[in-house]
């Protein structure tokens, strides 16, 4: 397996721009989870689906910010307008229901 | 809400010595998880502890689980220089893991 795939690898855009992130969990994966990992917040817990139903967003920061999993194999996190203070690296996890997290390489997004 | 303290905020040993970082949780757990993270790279599963009292060994590295599930604690024995990095307790509420700050390990040669 090729484990969680991100893309893009590194964002780099000017504030008040759409930004999209995307995610390809691990295949059997029930939960999918994404994460903002800065030096002052550390690693914060946006959002998580089980299932492909959303089941906690109480950390997406702001209405600026969204996620969607249409299906099984594809979730994106978006952020309009961007804004510097989103600077930031996002990782996306996958878990069976063991709960284990296999994280994604990270996407490391810079907003000008 | 649901938190996880993690301390210290940054070790750096000698090299040989001993190091530990320690969780707490103002309400129980369902199970820890611990993960190490290299510079520049996303967190790895390190181990996941699940019964109260639970203590488990990988080479160099011993983990606890407290009594309450409430607190944990990871402990390297002999610190190498490829211990280097962060190492971050999860607490799981739940399939909700809820991640601490992380301790930033130095290992100097």
């Amino acid at each position: 397996d090729a484990g969680v795939i991100q893309s893009p690898r590194h964002e780099v855009t000017e504030m008040g721009q759409e930004v999209t992130l995307r995610c390809k969990p691990i295949s059997g994966h029930d939960y999918l989870f994404w994460y903002r990992q800065t030096m002052m917040r550390g690693l914060e817990l946006l959002i998580y689906f089980n299932n492909n139903v959303p089941i906690d967003d109480s950390g997406m920061p702001e209405d600026r910010f969204s996620a969607k999993m249409p299906n099984a194999s594809f979730s994106t996190l978006k952020i309009q307008p961007s804004e510097p203070r989103d600077s930031a690296v996002y990782f996306c996890a996958s878990s069976s229901v063991k709960g284990i997290g296999y994280f994604g390489p990270g996407t490391r997004l810079t907003v000008t | 809400g649901q938190q996880v303290m993690q301390i210290p905020q940054y070790q750096h040993v000698q090299e040989g010595e001993d190091f530990t970082t320690y969780c707490n949780s103002s309400t129980t757990l369902s199970n820890i998880q611990w993960y190490k993270q290299r510079p520049g790279g996303h967190p790895v599963f390190l181990i996941q502890l699940v019964k109260s009292g639970e203590v488990k060994k990988q080479k160099r590295l011993t983990f606890q689980f407290g009594e309450a599930k409430k607190n944990s604690s990871l402990h390297i024995t002999a610190t190498q220089t490829t211990d280097v990095g962060t190492y971050f307790c999860a607490g799981g509420y739940g399939n909700k893991l809820v991640f601490g700050a992380g301790t930033i390990l130095r290992v100097k040669s």
